[in-house]
């Protein structure tokens, strides 16, 4: 089955203390991002990634760092994470090396808790 | 800057009512524009596109969304709402141009209710 999945789904930590969220696709997609979900605030993006040791940064990359070593994964880290990080994270993928017209496949998420 | 703006954060609608959700757009370039459906508890799931071409756009589920250049638009609408529409929608866009090509920018998203 194609898909994007992320791990953990669920994940309570307490400030300072690093942390990765993995993301990996089975759909040899070039693209690949991630976003954070506030209420009221949409989606936002994080980093993107146009192919294999290609990142830019999104709107909101403080705090967050990316690699994208092989074309499957995308893992997020957080190298010391705050309390502001608490977010539902969605890492997405699609075709095509910017993806500009291909729809993005979305992970089911991952429901981050800094304390 | 690219920009999206969906102005209702609340559309309610009766069960075979239309329904119209808004958005709006500032983009340098063309706009890639897209519309995504969020249920609870799940990840985000593409719903429709405008590259170019006709500025009436069919997707998934019996949606559809115009796209008007003059008043940088992309609305989405569904002719009979059904109460399994009921869910939380975000408009998105790229540009085709500069140094924010890989970039995609979501409104606020808009929670729909439909009631029976």
């Amino acid at each position: 089955e194609a898909q994007v999945t992320q791990n953990p789904r669920y994940l309570i930590t307490v400030t300072g203390k690093k942390l990765t969220v993995t993301c990996s696709q089975n759909m040899n997609h070039e693209y690949m991002s991630w976003y954070r979900q506030d209420p009221g605030l949409g989606l936002r993006q994080i980093y993107y990634s146009m192919n294999v040791e290609v990142t830019d940064k999104g709107d909101v990359p403080e705090g967050y760092k990316v690699s994208r070593k092989e074309k499957r994964n995308f893992p997020l880290i957080l190298e010391s994470p705050s309390p502001n990080q608490t977010s539902l994270y969605f890492c997405a993928s699609s075709p095509g090396l910017a993806g500009e017209w291909n729809e993005q496949f979305f992970g089911p998420g991952t429901r981050l808790t800094v304390l | 800057a690219q920009s999206v703006a969906q102005p209702e954060d609340q559309v309610n609608v009766a069960e075979g009512n239309p329904l119209t959700v808004k958005c709006t757009y500032s983009v340098s370039g063309n706009p890639y524009l897209f519309w995504y459906v969020q249920y609870p508890n799940r990840g985000l799931q593409f719903l429709l596109k405008y590259i170019t071409g006709d500025n009436l756009v069919k997707g998934s589920y019996g949606f559809e969304a115009e796209f008007n250049k003059s008043q940088t638009s992309f609305h989405l609408k569904k002719p009979s709402a059904l109460v399994s529409d009921s869910a939380l929608y975000f408009c998105a866009v790229r540009s085709d141009r500069g140094s924010t090509l890989g970039r995609l920018y979501f409104g606020r998203g808009t929670q729909l209710t439909v009631w029976p």
